[in-house]
């Protein structure tokens, strides 16, 4: 069965302190993975897409890799309006998306 | 600015009062999507259509129904809502399925 997990499900940060998120998946077929920003009580919002390992992406202050198995998402110096949920998803050759739980990312001013 | 909108953003129903949600494109997507999200899981994928052919995932409950009348619209009818149908509502869209979505804000439905 295809699925996605993240680590870790919370992370607490200090303002300027960088980090990484963790995205694992056994999808058979991985055609994307993709990362998503969800704030509280909102629709998640699209970051980034990547199609092969080795892959990277960069957008403000994060930046997306993929491997054959996981692909992180790196913080660098965040701010305090970067605390949000980070959904990770794959998508399959099915063309099903999968969905992780997330991580929930507090920075501390 | 072309998005996705969902309407409302917060639904009070009665336990067993049908209910229905809204969502709306204006993206000229192919593919929509509803998925239902309870608090700190994964949104969960209900069902989908592309274009008119409607796909109903395998362990959607009967009690969710779907119509899409044209490509702008979708709506999610739940026919006799139950307390753990309480959850956020998210419509979704896409060009094609291999691409990634772009969501609504969400329905927020309590059901009392």
């Amino acid at each position: 069965e295809d699925q996605v997990t993240q680590s870790p499900e919370a992370l607490r940060l200090q303002e300027g302190e960088s980090s990484s998120l963790n995205c694992s998946y056994t999808v058979s077929g991985l055609r994307g993975l993709f990362w998503y920003r969800q704030d509280p009580g909102k629709g998640p919002e699209f970051l980034f897409t990547l199609y092969s390992a080795g892959e990277e992406k960069e957008k403000e202050r994060l930046k997306a890799t993929l491997t054959k198995k996981e692909s992180f998402l790196h913080i660098t110096a965040p701010k305090p309006e970067d605390s949000a949920t980070y959904l990770c998803a794959g998508i399959n050759y099915g063309q099903n998306f999968v969905f992780g739980p997330g991580t929930r990312l507090s920075v501390l001013p | 600015d072309a998005m996705v909108i969902q309407n409302p953003r917060y639904q009070v129903t009665q336990f067993g009062k049908p209910v229905t949600l809204s969502c709306s494109q204006t993206l000229n997507h192919n593919v929509m999507y509803w998925y239902q999200q309870k608090s700190s899981q994964a949104p969960k994928l209900l069902f989908h259509y592309y274009d008119k052919d409607f796909n109903n995932e395998a362990d959607t409950p009967d009690n969710f129904q779907s119509r899409r009348p044209n490509t702008s619209f979708c709506f999610l009818d739940i026919r006799s809502p139950g307390l753990g149908d309480a959850a956020m509502y998210l419509c979704a869209t896409s060009r094609e399925r291999i691409y990634g979505y772009t969501f609504g804000s969400g329905t927020r439905l309590t059901v009392v």
